[in-house]
């Protein structure tokens, strides 16, 4: 399995609260993603990071932002959370942005 | 209109049958196309990566029609585990990340 560590696993909130998650790789690959994934709705990218410092938005982007200060690391921040943001995230990485991605584990975000 | 289209299913089929379904782009500059596995409550899974006509592994073919721009997924010999929800994706040539579909989701019962 490709090195990619989400923390934290499981997480419940109170609207209002920031919330940070995190994804860290051990594969040194340049692309990281962040995704949302609902019923009904699939796959859904937030931001995305090709290089350090180097982001961009995804189609789902209002309402957090994301930081890459390092090639391991990539945060996710969600500035003031709300019921509307209760999800499972996933993080993917890549070698290419074409190129296959590989996804952690997911965290069960609950904002109540 | 999504630009990677998937038939959500469920696609019910016998231990043992064959089952195939389509995934339809819309971008012709599509390049790489992908299918991944998902099980339920888990992340999904690299199954397969199409760079040309088509891949074959083991009991999973993949083709990629270039011309009606859908790749397709069959699997022979259903097994009960083979249960799960299968995304396709695909990238363009110097794109920057991966358009998903919504996932087709195959329930193989006994």
């Amino acid at each position: 399995d490709a090195g990619i560590t989400q923390s934290p696993r499981h997480k419940v909130t109170e609207t209002g609260t920031p919330v940070t998650l995190r994804c860290h790789q051990t594969e040194n690959h340049r692309y990281m993603y962040w995704y949302r994934q609902d019923p009904g709705h699939g796959l859904r990218l937030i931001h995305y990071s090709y290089g350090v410092k180097d982001t961009d938005k995804g189609e789902v982007s209002d309402g957090y932002s994301v930081s890459r200060s390092k090639t391991e690391d990539f945060l996710l921040t969600l500035e003031s959370a709300t019921s509307s943001q209760t999800s499972v995230y996933f993080c993917a990485i890549s070698v290419q942005g074409n190129q296959p991605q590989h996804f952690g584990d997911g965290t069960r975000l609950s904002i109540l | 209109r999504k630009e990677v289209e998937q038939d959500p299913g469920p696609f019910n089929v016998p231990e043992g049958a064959t089952v195939a379904f389509n995934c339809t782009y819309s971008n012709s500059a599509s390049q790489s196309f992908f299918w991944y596995r998902q099980d339920c409550r888990k992340e999904p899974k690299l199954l397969m990566s199409v760079y040309s006509s088509g891949n074959e592994d083991g009991r999973f073919t993949a083709q990629l029609n270039r011309a009606s721009q859908y790749i397709s997924l069959l699997i022979r010999d259903s097994k009960l585990s083979d249960s799960a929800t299968y995304l396709c994706a695909e990238g363009e040539a110097a794109g920057n990340k991966l358009t998903f579909g919504g996932g087709t989701r195959v329930l193989v019962k006994p």
